[in-house]
C-alpha cells in the first residue's frame, strides 16, 4: 500500500536551533502535502498546505517564517522549524493527498522537543 | 473551515460489544467526503472508512459501519465485535472542495476485557 516515510521520529533540540522534519512518499507522487501539528490528546491542527514546485499557504496564524516548508519534488516535502523554542514543542504530521486511493496518507510523525 | 464535532471525549465498551462514536458538522457544500481515522497509541494515523456525501448507501469495512445522516449533518461511526486492538482515539473528519480535512476533536476508545 502507499507510504509516507517521515524521519525523524522523535528529534531534541536546544533552543534556537533549527530542525528539519521530512516526508518522502515511497511509491506514489504526492502533489499536495498537507502539515499538521498535534499536542497531547488533542486534535490534529492544519498549519499548511504545500504543492510542488510551489509556495505553501499557511493557515491563518501560523508563522511562514517560523515554520517553513519545501516542496521541492513529487516524493518529498520538507518541514523546518527554525529558531525553535520550547513552545515548538509538538507532534508534528504530514499527509500526502493520494489521488489513488482518492485519500490520504499520513506519515507516522515526529515527536519535537525543544530544551 | 469546517466544523467538526464530536461530543463524547471518552467511550468504553466491553470486547465483543459494539460501540457508537458520534460526529456532527458543519458545511455548505453538496458534494465533499467524511472519514473517519484510528489513532492508536504509536500515533500513526489510519483510515477506517470513508463516505461520499452523494452516495446515499452507508459504507461498511468489516466490523466497521457509519450511519450517513446528509440532511442532519450526521456522521457515526458504529464498531461491532469490539477487539483489544481496537483501543484507539478515532478522529471524524470532513474534506472540502479545497481537498483540507478538518478534524473533530476526537474521541478516546477503551475496549475492556
Amino acid at each position: 500500500g502507499a507510504v509516507v516515510s517521515q524521519h525523524p521520529s522523535w528529534v531534541i533540540c536546544k533552543s534556537g536551533t533549527s530542525v528539519k522534519i521530512e516526508c518522502r512518499s515511497l511509491d506514489f507522487q504526492a502533489t499536495t502535502m498537507f502539515w499538521y501539528r498535534q499536542f497531547p490528546k488533542q486534535s490534529l491542527m492544519l498549519m499548511a498546505t504545500s504543492n510542488e514546485g510551489s509556495k505553501a499557504t499557511y493557515e491563518q496564524g501560523v508563522e511562514k517564517d517560523k515554520f517553513l516548508i519545501n516542496h521541492a519534488s513529487l516524493t518529498l516535502s520538507t518541514l523546518t522549524v527554525t529558531s525553535a523554542h520550547p513552545e515548538d514543542s509538538s507532534f508534528y504530521i504530514c499527509s500526502a493527498q493520494n489521488w489513488g486511493v482518492y485519500g490520504y496518507t499520513f506519515g507516522s510523525g515526529t515527536r519535537l522537543t525543544v530544551v | 473551515a469546517q466544523t467538526v464535532t464530536q461530543s463524547q471525549p471518552e467511550m468504553s465498551v466491553q470486547e465483543a460489544e459494539t460501540v457508537t462514536l458520534s460526529c456532527t458538522y458543519d458545511t455548505s457544500e453538496s458534494d465533499y467526503y467524511l472519514f473517519w481515522y484510528k489513532q492508536p497509541p504509536s500515533r500513526q494515523m489510519i483510515l477506517v472508512i470513508r463516505q461520499e456525501a452523494y452516495k446515499q448507501q452507508n459504507a461498511t469495512e468489516n466490523r466497521f459501519s457509519v450511519n450517513f445522516q446528509k440532511a442532519a449533518k450526521s456522521f457515526s461511526l458504529k464498531i461491532s465485535d469490539s477487539q483489544l486492538g481496537d483501543a484507539a482515539m478515532y478522529f471524524c473528519a470532513y474534506r472540502s472542495n479545497d481537498y483540507k480535512l478538518s478534524f473533530g476533536a476526537g474521541t478516546t476508545v477503551t475496549v475492556r476485557a
